[in-house]
């Protein structure tokens, strides 16, 4: 069974950093492309980072870019998202999504998995 | 503003039919970039239903469908149940972004 377990969420000020982990487990974790997709309070879901099974191919939301970095450790079946500056308007629910190939960034990109989420707040 | 756009909120009655529609551009659906369609719950992770247009997620029942033409896609279900009371999502690729997207998200109230 396919999961996906996020931590590292928490309270950060303005300016400050925190580091997003997503554990998997119940599939071969290399195999798969996955991003992080967030959710502000009351607001739509919004795709911020993707990062191919390999770890070679990545992409950014502009909102995010030069600011947030997505990176994965395959042997340790973990998926992270460093990030640093951060604004209020980061403040969001943190979903971990998994595809459904190893790399599918534009036509045929979707997410057949997902875990629950970790918060994050950045207020002074 | 999101670059798919959906209503705000739809309503039904048990038992009967809505649909919910996602409008594009020519930079996303309308460039023939697939529409996927989620479903999220109160207070849980979204949910695939549909992916590739029209094809159903393994388990989804066959009351929830897809459609797609030129700019926009819908998502109809059939039979509402209380249970379908959530919020629903959908996805593409936008080309001039170069970023995945979302809809706005609309509200499915079971009257």
């Amino acid at each position: 069974q396919v999961q996906l377990l996020e931590s590292g969420g928490g309270l950060v000020e303005p300016g400050g950093s925190l580091r997003l982990s997503c554990a998997g487990s119940g599939f071969s974790f290399s195999d798969y492309y996955i991003s992080w997709v967030r959710q502000a309070p009351g607001k739509g879901l919004e795709w911020i980072a993707y990062i191919s099974g390999s770890g070679a191919s990545l992409h950014y939301a502009d909102s995010v870019e030069g600011r947030f970095t997505i990176s994965r450790d395959n042997a340790k079946g973990s998926l992270f998202l460093q990030m640093s500056s951060l604004r209020a308007e980061d403040t969001a629910v943190y979903f971990c999504a998994k595809g459904w190939a190893s790399h599918r960034f534009g036509a045929g990109s979707y997410y057949p998995d997902w875990g629950q989420g970790t918060l994050v707040t950045v207020s002074s | 503003q999101s670059a798919l756009t959906q209503p705000p909120s739809v309503s039904g009655a048990p038992g009967q039919r809505v649909t919910i529609s996602c409008t594009g551009t020519s930079s996303n659906i309308g460039t023939h970039y697939d529409v996927q369609w989620y479903q999220q719950l109160p207070g849980t992770a979204p949910k695939l239903l549909i992916w590739g247009n029209t094809i159903r997620h393994s388990g989804v029942p066959d009351r929830f469908s897809g459609s797609r033409s030129d700019t926009s896609a819908s998502l109809a279900i059939t039979d509402l149940q209380a249970d379908d009371e959530a919020d629903y999502y959908c996805q593409s690729y936008d080309l001039s972004l170069r970023a995945l997207v979302f809809g706005g998200g609309t509200k499915l109230t079971v009257l």
